[in-house]
């Protein structure tokens, strides 16, 4: 089937200690997002990727980072975790990007502990 | 511009019927509805346009009033599987080609 898959499910980190949460993708979708997601909160966009053209929300930390090497993997990177960032990242992707009304395809989420 | 959703929680006995309300502030070209079951990803219920397109599950009711940019959800007969969080999430512009922007939720709980 096809799906968004994302590695790994847990990840505990220490304060500080650099971390990268992966998400691949077997839709062939032209677009993937990060969203950060706290705990009873609306998920919230970190960044998106169309094609390989990155675009930044304007409000997220420098210390996240990503990468697309290629169509099917996005890499989320944690420059140095801090306790604020334990959250659940969910990665989700759709077809398109430039007319709107595509339906997002959600990993299941990595939940990041930060001890 | 995140769309604001109403109410932010409700309880419903199995059987029971319940509206979920979205409204934004800003021209909308679709609104997208999403229920998250706790600890697990969101899962896609369905696509409003304006226009009148319609993208979804067949079980599934909802409308779009363009002019008041209002969204909502309609949950008739709830069953216990119909408990989570809901949330709308808008696409504005003319083309709404900008990313999702999701409302607060709504959290709904079916009891027996």
């Amino acid at each position: 089937d096809a799906m968004v898959i994302q590695n790994p499910r847990y990840q505990v980190t220490q304060f500080g200690k650099p971390v990268t949460l992966s998400c691949s993708q077997t839709l062939n979708h032209n677009v993937m997002y990060w969203y950060q997601q706290k705990s009873s909160q609306a998920p919230k966009l970190l960044f998106h990727y169309y094609d390989k053209d990155f675009n930044n929300e304007a409000d997220t930390p420098d210390n996240f980072q990503s990468r697309r090497p290629n169509t099917s993997f996005c890499f989320l990177d944690i420059r140095s975790p801090g306790l604020g960032d334990a959250a659940m990242y969910l990665c989700a992707t759709s077809r398109d990007l430039r007319r709107g009304g595509n339906e997002q395809f959600f990993g299941p989420g990595t939940r990041l502990t930060v001890l | 511009q995140q769309p604001v959703q109403s109410p932010q929680a409700v309880i419903l006995r199995e059987g029971e019927d319940a509206v979920i309300n979205c409204s934004s502030s800003k021209a909308l070209y679709s609104v997208h509805w999403y229920r998250q079951k706790h600890g697990e990803a969101p899962v896609f219920l369905m696509i409003l346009l304006k226009g009148g397109e319609q993208k979804g599950h067949e079980k599934i009711s909802a409308s779009f009033n363009e002019k008041k940019q209002q969204s909502s959800l309609y949950l008739t007969a709830s069953q216990l599987s119909y408990s989570g969080t809901y949330f709308c999430g808008t696409e504005i512009g003319s083309s709404g080609n900008t990313p999702l922007v999701f409302g607060k939720g709504t959290r709904l709980s079916v009891i027996a």
